[in-house]
């Protein structure tokens, strides 16, 4: 298996919902990534998790809230969305942070905040 | 800081040309890692191709083929013979690499290539 699994793919949700997104990858890898995308932009990191430790937070507002279960797993918590949070959500993951060996993006999850 | 710029935002070719994207990068790391995705409208970023800094050869692969050279930081990209399955943005990348690495992956901002029938 060399893939990034994401789930939802598309998602709407209004301001005061809760929801999560889920990314699973069965690599063995050890390094996962969520980046956030808008529209005619690149990709822009919002945390890494190294071994299952969050490692990196890049700022993200407190209404996102990562989660690392397992090192297979890899979940982000959403609550009191802003409509400028609609974006392309992309997880990814890597043998290691330290080598890049393998860093493999899912197909992303289209968010829509109403 | 480091930083990736790709100069060309859009491109547009007829099918069978050959068509070069450019890519420069900066940073103050002697060991980094430079990375070309390929995004389809559908969204997910496919991986094409990972260089360390100190492996300088050229690489060819099928119609893909990638031109590093540090001394003008600059990691180009060649599709010999496009196709209209080519049509993507294609984004540049860069890591630093080692102990200190945090994963994260800098990306310049993309050429959008339109191959035309």
């Amino acid at each position: 298996d060399t893939e990034v699994t994401q789930t939802p793919k598309h998602l709407v949700m209004g301001m005061t919902n809760k929801k999560s997104l889920k990314c699973e990858q069965h690599m063995g890898h050890r390094a996962m990534y969520w980046y956030k995308q808008k529209a005619k932009k690149p990709p822009e990191l919002m945390f890494v998790y190294s071994y299952e430790k969050l490692s990196i937070n890049e700022s993200v507002p407190s209404r996102f809230s990562p989660e690392c279960p397992n090192s297979s797993l890899l979940n982000l918590h959403l609550h009191a969305l802003q409509p400028e949070d609609s974006a392309l959500y992309l997880c990814a993951s890597s043998q290691d942070p330290a080598d890049g060996l393998g860093y493999t993006f899912g197909s992303g999850t289209r968010l829509t905040v109403v | 800081a480091q930083k990736v710029t790709q100069a060309q935002t859009e491109i547009s070719v007829v099918e069978k040309e050959d068509v070069t994207l450019d890519c420069v990068y900066e940073t103050r790391d002697t060991t980094y890692y430079l990375f070309w995705y390929k995004q389809p409208p559908s969204g997910e970023l496919v991986f094409l191709i990972r260089r360390n800094s100190f492996d300088e050869q050229n690489e060819i692969s099928g119609r893909y083929s990638w031109n590093f050279q540090k001394s003008t930081s600059s990691f180009n990209f060649t599709i010999t013979a496009s196709q209209v399955v080519d049509s993507a943005v294609y984004f540049c990348a860069l890591s630093e690499a080692g102990t200190s690495n945090t994963g994260k992956l800098i990306f310049g901002q993309g050429t959008t290539l339109q191959v035309k029938p």
